[in-house]
């Protein structure tokens, strides 16, 4: 089956971590994009990668890193510059570069502060 | 820059009422999309709507396209349990590829 993983489900940080957030597409897509939801609200995009070692912030990308070294992975980095983590991490692929093609979504990664 | 805003943000019907929720951008789109999240759950792709004026049935939901291009609307019919969820619409960001704008979502719950 063709999908989206993401891990971990569930990641508590400490103060000054930084942690890593993977996301891992079997479906041949050129784009993949990171998306942060709070309780309640909707989705905001932090980054997004249209092809292999390219990538562009999204509209609340500070504290947050990302690298797209292979097609298949885009993991996100949550520094410690980000002072309100406390979210729920949704990573996303769609086939192409343009705008009619549909997101596939992962299951998602609750990231909680300890 | 481009906004795609949602109404109502929160909805509550009684199992077999009928529910509408609105979109609305502040540029014209070359197409609108739907995802429903479920509780818990991650957005799912519904359909998408290209032309202008254009309807589209999924059954019980019923998705318009505006004649501008510019608004969308998702009617669901005679609501059941399973309704349950955040429904989200997304119009592309117009220099920007791929990217899409989510609206906020309309929360829907349904009592049984």
């Amino acid at each position: 089956d063709g999908g989206i993983t993401q891990s971990p489900k569930y990641l508590f940080r400490k103060e000054g971590q930084n942690v890593t957030l993977s996301c891992e597409q079997n479906l041949n897509h050129d784009a993949m994009y990171w998306y942060r939801q709070d309780p309640g609200q909707g989705l905001r995009l932090i980054y997004y990668s249209q092809i292999v070692n390219d990538f562009q912030k999204g509209d609340i990308a500070e504290g947050y890193s990302v690298s797209r070294e292979k097609k298949e992975s885009f993991p996100l980095t949550v520094t410690s510059a980000q002072k309100n983590p406390t979210a729920f991490y949704l990573c996303a692929s769609s086939r192409g570069l343009y705008s009619n093609q549909p997101q596939h979504f992962g299951d998602g990664t609750r990231l909680s502060i300890l | 820059g481009q906004q795609v805003m949602q109404i109502p943000q929160y909805q509550h019907v009684q199992e077999g009422e009928d529910f509408t929720t609105y979109c609305n951008s502040s540029t014209t789109l070359s197409n609108i999309q739907w995802y429903k999240q479920r509780p818990g759950g991650h957005p799912v792709f519904l359909i998408q709507l290209v032309k202008s004026g254009e309807v589209k049935k999924q059954k019980r939901l019923t998705f318009q396209f505006g004649e501008a291009k510019k608004n969308s609307s998702l009617h669901i019919t005679a609501t059941q349990t399973t309704d349950v969820g955040t429904y989200f619409c997304a119009g592309p960001e117009e220099t920007s590829g791929s990217r899409l704008t989510f609206g906020e979502g309309t929360q829907l719950t349904v009592n049984p």
